[in-house]
């Protein structure tokens, strides 16, 4: 089962930021936070990982909160196509994980024009 | 670099018959998965091979599937005697790391089995 929650659907205008959140308050010491997301139907398109520090990449920003229980994705431009499900998945590293990934439901993105 | 490559894209199968999926994992990569998503459902788990084994089956139904990665080749999904519950899409994901990595895993476009 996911470990994670988060809202079914979010809309944002275009231009704008996307701010989506993930509730992970059962997150252990040796799960990092990554986020995918799947645009209508296609594979899962991997966005950023973080463990506990902030990260930013040419896609995205992700803020971890300082005891780790919830994250935050920002897309600090949205477009039209960000459109998409966006998942919030907790992963285990190290031995004896085999690093799969568990998706939940998701959220739903909706950027408008 | 070509990305991970599943085919076909689509199949139709009528019950009874079989189905089988391949994924040609990114190059350089010998960690496959394999995952299912019904119609209007979530992506589910099912297999995690490396090169000629099995790593973890915990996802996979206990009758009629099988995967397998072979030394040389793709990795194939097989389904046998499917039924209407097969019809989803079924998407292949490959990693260079091995387990217990935090490396991304990299999909496919995914194969969409339609059972008649």
């Amino acid at each position: 089962d996911a470990k994670t929650t988060q809202p079914p659907s979010m809309d944002c205008a275009e231009g704008r930021a996307a701010n989506l959140p993930c509730n992970h308050s059962t997150i252990s010491g040796n799960e990092y936070v990554y986020w995918y997301r799947q645009i209508h139907s296609q594979g899962p398109q991997y966005i950023i990982h973080g463990l506990k520090n902030n990260e930013t990449n040419e896609m995205a920003s992700l803020i971890i909160t300082e005891d780790r229980k919830s994250s935050t994705l920002i897309l600090p431009h949205a477009t039209l196509r960000d459109t998409a499900v966006y998942y919030c998945i907790v992963r285990p590293f190290g031995s004896g994980n085999t690093g799969k990934l568990i998706f939940g439901q998701g959220t739903t993105l909706q950027v408008k024009p | 670099n070509a990305g991970v490559m599943q085919n076909p894209r689509h199949l139709v199968r009528r019950r009874g018959q079989e189905a089988r999926l391949r994924c040609s994992p990114m190059k350089g990569h010998s960690h496959v998965y394999w995952y299912r998503q019904l119609p209007e459902e979530g992506l589910k788990f099912m297999v995690y091979l490396q090169k000629e084994n099995i790593i973890d089956e915990s996802g996979m139904p206990k009758e009629r599937f099988s995967a397998e990665f072979p030394k040389e080749g793709p990795s194939i999904l097989r389904i046998q005697q499917v039924v209407r519950g097969d019809s989803a899409a079924y998407f292949c994901a490959s990693s260079p790391y091995g387990q217990g990595s935090t490396g991304e895993l990299f999909f496919g476009e995914g194969s969409r089995l339609t059972v008649l």
